[in-house]
């Protein structure tokens, strides 16, 4: 059964700490991205990544980081230097050349 | 600096109605225009794409039009039921880009 899959599905940060959240996907899909998004809004581009080894700031990328060691894994961390972390975190796959998103179910992340 | 706007953030409608939602665009010169529906704590799931060479596509009760001179896409769901309630979501994409931007969406609502 191919897919994205996110996980954890809730997670809790404490003041100072850097959390990872997981993607994984089994499409065999090149472009892997991380959006946030926050209650009511839309969805914002944190990193992308169009092929393993090389990933591209998005629209917010303060205070996170992302690594693209394996085509099917694109984790995201966020560091004690985003100080509003609180938000919806989804994560999507598309085939090179291919035009639609597949989207994750998503990690909530909350400050303790 | 480029902007997407989606009308009123909540839009109720009786069951069987036509529902029509807008997305609207300034400064941005799109490919192509998808929309998706998301539910609540979900990711969201692509549902149409329009190129910016077309003028209306259809897929069932779903219709998209795309008018690049007036910078906005109209998306209709005929004959409504409660199951279409949900979040809807346009996102355009660049030619050299190779990203979607994302709206902030429109809630529809669709009463029995």
């Amino acid at each position: 059964d191919g897919g994205i899959t996110q996980s954890p599905k809730y997670l809790f940060r404490k003041e100072g700490q850097n959390v990872t959240l997981s993607c994984e996907q089994n499409l065999n899909h090149d472009a892997m991205y991380w959006y946030r998004q926050d209650p009511g809004q839309g969805l914002r581009l944190i990193y992308y990544s169009q092929i393993v080894n090389d990933f591209q700031k998005g629209d917010i990328a303060e205070g996170y980081s992302v690594s693209r060691e394996k085509k099917e894994s694109f984790p995201l961390t966020v560091t004690s230097a985003q100080k509003n972390p609180t938000a919806f975190y989804l994560c999507a796959s598309k085939n090179q050349g291919g035009q639609k998103l597949f989207f994750g179910s998503g990690t909530q992340l909350s400050v303790l | 600096s480029q902007k997407i706007e989606q009308n009123s953030e909540a839009l109720n409608i009786q069951e069987g109605k036509t529902a029509t939602l807008t997305c609207n665009y300034t400064n941005y010169s799109p490919a192509y225009l998808q929309w998706y529906r998301q539910d609540p704590g979900r990711g969201p799931v692509f549902l149409l794409l329009i190129r910016e060479n077309e003028k209306e596509k259809r897929k069932e009760r779903l219709k998209v039009t795309f008018d690049t001179t007036l910078k906005q896409s109209l998306f209709h769901i005929t004959a409504s039921q409660p199951a279409d309630s949900a979040t809807y979501l346009c996102a355009l994409v660049s030619t050299n880009a190779g990203k979607s931007t994302f709206g902030d969406g429109t809630t529809l609502t669709v009463k029995p």
